[in-house]
């Protein structure tokens, strides 16, 4: 079955240290999404890519990038992390069609940052 | 740019009691979409809407978009301790693939 991963499922760092999320779909999707999960402001969009090397940004980009090489992966780079950073991250892929179809999600990665 | 707000934030019914949930967009959307989060899972898509003033239904679930395509709602009728989570709306605002969600509505079903 069709599937979208992401790895770690929980991650410490340092303030400072550069992070990569994996995100990783089979569902051969064009369109893939990086959202963060704060408590009081639901889902915000922080990258997001309609195909390879195609990318653009979200509502929340300072401070994240992505990189789109291939259509299963978008990995998304935290280049210095900060204790702001800390969040549940989410990742979500659908299939593009003109008005858009439904998302679906990783399982997220819980990143904390000391 | 586009806000989508969404109220209340928290519910806390008794089992059986209806539940219902509203999404209000700053600008007119080409859809909206609804989705659940079960407590430490991730969001699971529920339905989308497209036309102005459409009324959809699944089961006990009612999900309204508005005539003016700014508004929508969610309404449980008889909840039951599985409809437990947290509920977002999701608005389009142009052609493109990319979502605006609201802060998301957390329901407490108490049995």
């Amino acid at each position: 079955d069709a599937e979208i991963t992401q790895s770690p499922r929980h991650k410490i760092t340092e303030t400072g240290r550069q992070v990569t999320l994996a995100c990783h779909q089979t569902w051969n999707h064009n369109n893939m999404f990086w959202y963060r999960q704060d408590l009081g402001h639901g889902l915000r969009l922080i990258h997001y890519s309609y195909g390879v090397q195609d990318t653009n940004k979200g509502e929340v980009s300072d401070g994240y990038s992505v990189s789109r090489s291939n259509t299963e992966d978008l990995p998304l780079t935290l280049e210095s992390a900060a204790s702001s950073q800390t969040s549940v991250y989410f990742c979500a892929s659908s299939e593009y069609r003109t008005g858009g179809l439904e998302q679906y999600f990783g399982p997220g990665t819980r990143l904390t940052v000391t | 740019g586009q806000q989508v707000m969404q109220i209340p934030q928290y519910q806390h019914v008794q089992e059986g009691e209806d539940f219902t949930t509203y999404c209000n967009s700053s600008t007119t959307l080409s859809n909206i979409q609804w989705y659940k989060q079960r407590p430490g899972g991730h969001p699971v898509f529920l339905i989308q809407l497209v036309k102005s003033g459409e009324v959809k239904k699944q089961k006990r679930l009612t999900f309204q978009f508005g005539e003016a395509k700014k508004n929508s709602s969610l309404h449980i009728t008889a909840t039951q301790t599985t409809d437990v989570g947290t509920y977002f709306c999701a608005g389009r605002e142009t052609s493109g693939s990319r979502l605006t969600f609201g802060e998301g509505t957390q329901l407490t079903v108490n049995p």
